[in-house]
Formats: C-alpha cells, structure tokens, sequence
C-alpha cells in the first residue's frame, strides 16, 4: 500500500535552515513525490518534484531557498534562511497507477 | 499565466447533488491530466478524483467512489465533478490541480452538506 509518513511537527528558528521529511512506504523507495506548501489561510503552492536520485524541479517563482534531496525512501524539503512567511502547513504527495496519495502534512513553526 | 478557477460549490442537504467546474487557462489544458482535491475544515489535503488528458482513464478515491463522477471539456478548458448522494464528510473546500504533480492549483470552492 503507498503510504507517505510525515512528522505532525516542525520548528526552527528565524534565519536558520530546516529539514523536513517525508517517508514512502515499504517497495516504493523509486517514487518521485512533489512538495507543497499552504499558508495560513491559504491554497495549496507547489514547490518541487522531487525524484528518488535527488534531482528535483521547482515550480514557478520558488526562492533557491527551497531545495529537496532524497535518501533511499526517504524524501527531505531543506529550507534555509527561514523567513516568518515560511510558516505553513507543508505536504508531500506521491502517484501510484491510477492513484494519488498525500501524507499528512507537517507544521512548520518559525520562532 | 496558468490560472485555475472553480466554481460550483455551496450548501446542500445530505443526499442531494452538486457539480463542480474549474475553468483552466494559461495553458494547453488538453496535454494535461486534471484533478480534483478537497480539504476539510481543519483537515489535511485528500486525493479525490483524477482524469487523463483525454478522458480515457479516470481514478477515484475510495471515500467518493460510485458517488462522484469526473469529466472534463477540452474545448471548453473545463474540469467537472459530479457530486452524488453528498454526506456530512463530504464538507471540504475543493480544489482543482493540474497534472500527475499537482503543479497548479485553483483557489478551491466550499462545499458544505448539512441539513
């Protein structure tokens, strides 16, 4: 079953970096996922595709700030010089045949 | 500019109908698949149906299946759902999102089932 594990949480603290994660389940390590972001109040952005080498593809307008890489299952979005406009709810999300799965969503809080 | 609007939703009664449309442009919709994906208040983001470019396969998720039904027009640059036999947990803001990525999202439009 695709599945994508995300942490509830996050915090960092303004102008550092951080890491989120996101976790493809057990026979799926090869799939590429996107990341997107909401804001408060918001619609969902997109942010990236994000292959399983590592090699990824920002949507229009994203800052360099924004980069992903990938280790075995695991599929990580580093934002760095974080910015209070940084504090979202952010999404993984992967495709299957004929079926498309989001993981929970992680909280990002900038303190 | 790629621009996703949708229209459709509002209040109805548990059991009834309701049909969503998103209007797409800035792009050539008919290269893309389209999908459809709600939230619900407080809630994270849920897959609901997806299309193929040119309508041959359509994907459902299993809250919504035998309920809803998918279609697109591609020479009217438009994305349908058709909401069936609507429940409480079918209360959500949708979305429509272009391509196998989700690159591209609408503003959404609120569906609210109660009675």
């Amino acid at each position: 079953q695709l599945v994508l594990t995300q942490s509830p949480s996050a915090s960092a603290s303004l102008g550092a970096s951080v890491k989120l994660t996101c976790t493809l389940s057990s026979g799926h390590s090869s799939y590429a996922i996107a990341w997107h972001q909401q804001q408060p109040e918001k619609g969902p952005r997109y942010l990236m595709k994000l292959n399983s080498d590592g090699s990824h593809s920002k949507g229009d307008g994203i800052p360099d700030r924004f980069s992903g890489s990938s280790s075995g299952a695991e599929r990580y979005l580093t934002i760095s010089s974080l910015q209070s406009e940084d504090e979202a709810d952010y999404y993984c999300q992967t495709w299957g045949t004929g079926l498309w799965v989001f993981g929970g969503g992680t909280k990002l809080t900038v303190l | 500019e790629v621009q996703l609007v949708e229209s459709g939703g509002g209040l109805v009664q548990p059991g009834r109908s309701l049909r969503l449309s998103c209007a797409a442009s800035g792009f050539t919709f008919d290269d893309y698949a389209m999908h459809w994906v709600r939230q619900a208040p407080g809630k994270g983001l849920e897959w609901v149906s997806g299309i193929s470019w040119n309508s041959g396969s359509t994907g459902y998720a299993d809250s919504v299946k035998g309920r809803f039904t998918i279609s697109r027009d591609n020479a009217k640059n438009s994305l349908y759902l058709q909401m069936n036999s609507l429940r409480a947990e079918d209360t959500a803001l949708y979305y429509c999102a272009k391509d196998i990525d989700f690159d591209y999202w609408g503003q959404g439009t609120l569906v609210t089932v109660s009675s």
